[in-house]
């Protein structure tokens, strides 16, 4: 069965720090990748997507992710975070044809201003 | 702004009683999702619905939970009977699985089980 791996369950930083967030998944095959946020007591949100094509997406609100098939990773990223970017951040793979989501444990991120 | 909804936001239930809760999916979207989210496991993917054919309930308690989809625009997720360990914020998600297939979510029911 798809795994998602988020390494990271807490990270606490200062408003203006860089982010990245790990996430990695165990299927070989095609897949489509997600992040999604979840700000407090708030809905999921979809923040990118990849598809096909450059591997390099761009999202909402400055952040952007890289696929690396090689690594099975799609590592979330954002030069310089704020204090509205703490929230929990979910990584999701669809594989293998599957239409059902599969989520990371979420990572929890405070910015402090 | 076509979206996901979901009723009620909040419940607070006795031990024992039944609780429903319902979805609307975006209008055209074909599969719909049921979620549980604790702090203990996550999301949980309860039961998953294609063409309102339900697909997977593997992760649902069958002896309490149920989930029926009776019409193209409304979903229903019921436990009976509740109890507290079902105390969670359920997710319902919609997703049209013949184009782009990322999964909208509602805005969730937080149910707390006393």
């Amino acid at each position: 069965a798809q795994s998602v791996s988020q390494h990271n369950h807490h990270v606490i930083l200062s408003e203006a720090a860089s982010l990245e967030l790990g996430c990695n998944y165990s299927y070989g095959g095609t897949v489509n990748l997600f992040w999604y946020v979840q700000y407090p007591g708030q809905h999921l949100q979809l923040l990118l997507k990849y598809f096909s094509g450059d591997p390099l997406v761009k999202g909402i609100k400055g952040f952007e992710a890289e696929f690396i098939k090689s690594k099975f990773s799609f590592n979330l990223r954002k030069p310089s975070v704020q204090w509205s970017d703490t929230a929990e951040y979910f990584c999701a793979v669809l594989s293998g044809g599957s239409y059902i989501p599969t989520f990371g444990r979420g990572t929890s991120l405070i910015v402090h201003p | 702004d076509a979206r996901v909804t979901q009723t009620p936001r909040d419940k607070v239930t006795e031990m024992g009683q039944e609780v429903t809760m319902r979805c609307q999916p975006i209008l055209g979207h074909n599969t719909v999702f049921w979620y549980r989210q604790t702090m203990m496991q996550g999301l949980e993917l309860l039961a998953y619905f294609r063409n309102r054919a339900p697909l997977d309930d593997s992760g649902m308690p069958k002896d309490r939970f149920s989930a029926e989809m009776p019409d193209a625009t409304l979903a229903t997720l019921k436990i009976q009977p509740s109890e507290p360990r079902d105390s969670a914020v359920y997710f319902c998600a919609s997703a049209f699985t013949q184009g782009t297939t990322e999964a909208f979510f509602g805005q969730g029911t937080r149910l707390t089980v006393v």
